[in-house]
Parts: structure tokens; sequence; C-alpha cells
């Protein structure tokens, strides 16, 4: 069974300063998908970014950046020089290369950024 | 852009009441979805729909239906309302089912309250 952890329940920071999100996936398909998305104070889902599991380059857009490891089954999110607007619930999800794929969320982490 | 809109922000209803939560999508996806979302737990895939009046169950069915008429409209049917039916409830669509990799567009969400 396909599971997603996002082991970090709420993080908390100060503005400028730099915080990474972990997730940790466990599947036995060969062929997958990750996504991150994000869920500010209005509850809409934004997607971020995914990820081909055949495709380990990382990836850099603005301030965020993403670090994907399949030797360790992980998919981390970096926010460089965070800002207030950054605080949302941040989720993690895993897609399966079948069907009509269905998206295995992790619990998300709520991200806290203080002036 | 994709828009995706849920009926009600907001609703409270009593147990044991039918309940109908419906979502509407406008940019002619095949995939629909239904999730609910609890602290700690992320997202649950409730029932999913890849084409009209077909449906599938996801990992949380139980004490729910759904019903897809037309394409652009995908509902959520609570039965008979229990309290622990409290919860937000998230509703996607996504283009193909045939193509993978594909980002899921969310609603901004229902927030129900089982009285």
């Amino acid at each position: 069974a396909q599971k997603v952890t996002q082991a970090q329940t709420e993080i908390s920071v100060v503005e400028k300063e730099d915080v990474t999100l972990d997730c940790v996936y466990e599947t036995r398909d060969t062929t997958y998908y990750l996504f991150w998305y994000k869920q500010p104070p209005s509850g809409e889902l934004v997607f971020l970014i995914r990820r081909n599991s055949f495709d380990e380059q990382n990836e850099i857009s603005g301030r965020y950046s993403w670090n994907f490891q399949k030797s360790t089954s992980s998919f981390n999110f970096t926010i460089t020089a965070s800002q207030v607007v950054d605080s949302a619930v941040y989720f993690c999800a895993l897609s399966e290369d079948k069907g009509a794929q269905k998206l295995v969320f992790g619990q998300g982490t709520r991200l806290t950024i203080n002036p | 852009d994709v828009k995706v809109t849920q009926s009600s922000r907001y609703l409270v209803k009593r147990t044991g009441e039918k309940v109908f939560l419906e979502c509407v999508q406008d940019m002619d996806h095949e995939n629909m979805f239904w999730y609910r979302q609890d602290p700690g737990l992320g997202l649950r895939l409730i029932y999913f729909s890849y084409d009209v009046k077909m449906k599938e169950k996801g990992d949380i069915p139980e004490g729910y239906s759904v019903s897809r008429e037309k394409k652009e409209r995908f509902s959520l049917i609570l039965e008979s309302a229990s309290t622990n039916q409290t919860s937000m409830y998230l509703c996607a669509s996504s283009l193909y089912r045939a193509l993978p990799n594909q980002p899921q567009h969310f609603g901004d969400g229902t927030r129900l309250s089982i009285l």
C-alpha cells in the first residue's frame, strides 16, 4: 500500500529563515508521481510541483526548491528566506501510474512564519 | 485557469439528515474526486469518478455515496448524517484518466458540522 509521512506536524520560524519540510513515501510501484500542495488559510489547495519517479533532478523555483532522493524515498521541500505569506499548511502527496491517479496525502505540516 | 466550485463554504446539519455537497468544474475534466480533511490525518479519498455515471470507492467510502450525472458536476451524499462526519470536505478534478502525472485542482472546501 502507498503511504506518505510528514513527520513535522508544525514548524514555526522567524521571517527570512530557511525552512525544510520533510516528506517520506512508501510505494511498491516503480513508476509514480510526487506532488506538493500549499493550503493557505482560505482553504483551497494550491498545486506547487510534481515530480516523476524517473526524474531525480532537483528543482528550484524562486525561493522554493525540492530535493527528490529515491534512495531514501524522500521528497523534501525547502523555502529560502521565508516570508509571512508562506504561512500555510503544506501537503506532500503520492500518485500511482494507473487509473484515475488517486492521490495519497501526508498528514500535512503547518508552517508559521513570524515577522 | 481551472475553476472548481463547491456550493457552500459552511454548512450545519442535524444527525440523520440527508446531506448533499455539490461540486462543479468548468474545464471539461474527466476525473473528479471527493476528500475529507481532518487534523492530523491529512486528506483522505472518499470517492472518485472518471466518467459520467461512473464511480469508484476511495479509502473511506462508508456512510457516503456520490452521483455524477453530468461531466462537470460531482455530488457527495451523506445518506444519514452522523456527528463523526463533521469535517472539511474538498472536491478536486484532473484532466484525463489515461494521462498520468496530472495535478488535481481543488475547490475552496465545505466545512460541514453535524449537530
